[in-house]
């Protein structure tokens, strides 16, 4: 059964310094997403992305935070200096159709910034 | 404004006890309603979407019913392996695929 891949399950990183999460999403969907969820919180949008740009973002998604497809399989988060409260479950997801069909979502990258 | 509420937060129930878990959504245009499962340190499992009021879906011991205010997921004689979080989510107004979750309500099954 196809899934969304997300790598690596679990960052360390120092404050300040930049991290990239990575993620392979469904081969035929072409809806991408982020969202996170920090510890006992709800699922929090970050953005989504369609055909090589962002078309929604939340207020969440500041200039810190960047996406990229930089090949036709992977999927990246990149946030470019690292705050604590950035600290949180990051979760993938791709749809096929976007508003219309249903998303499905990784296993999730664990960041936890000291 | 978009928004999702679900009750309880917290549920315990001994197996085979049925119950049922609420979501109330307040949405300009339903595009879908889903349901997810989350177990501890996972990502969302997707179970359910609903369309439109009145529809149903069933899987195993889970059914989920949807009107135009909220949506129910029905479980029927839980068994353990049932526990995790259950998410509601809706595509918000945009029309981006953009998902709005609740906060999820916490099941316990006690064998």
């Amino acid at each position: 059964e196809p899934e969304v891949t997300q790598t690596p399950s679990h960052q360390v990183t120092q404050m300040g310094q930049e991290v990239i999460l990575r993620c392979v999403p469904i081969s035929n969907h072409l809806y991408f997403y982020w969202y996170r969820q920090i510890l006992g919180q709800k699922v929090e949008f970050l953005v989504s992305f369609y055909n090589n740009e962002i078309s929604e973002k939340s207020e969440i998604f500041d200039d810190q935070f960047s996406v990229e497809r930089p090949d036709g399989s992977n999927f990246t988060l990149k946030i470019r200096s690292t705050k604590l409260e950035d600290s949180a479950m990051y979760f993938c997801a791709s749809s096929e159709q976007g508003s219309v069909t249903e998303a499905f979502f990784g296993q999730g990258t664990r960041l936890t910034v000291v | 404004e978009d928004q999702v509420t679900q009750s309880p937060e917290a549920l315990r129930l001994q197996e085979g006890e049925s119950s049922s878990l609420n979501c109330s959504y307040t949405v300009s245009g339903l595009r879908g309603l889903f349901w997810y499962r989350q177990d501890p340190g996972k990502g969302p499992e997707f179970l359910f979407t609903l369309y439109s009021a009145g529809e149903e879906k069933e899987k195993e011991r889970l059914k989920a019913t949807l009107t135009k205010k909220e949506s129910f997921l029905h479980i029927t004689a839980p068994k353990p392996e049932d526990s995790a979080t259950y998410l509601c989510a809706v595509h918000g107004s945009s029309n981006t695929g953009k998902l709005i979750f609740g906060q999820g309500t916490t099941l316990q099954v006690k064998p």
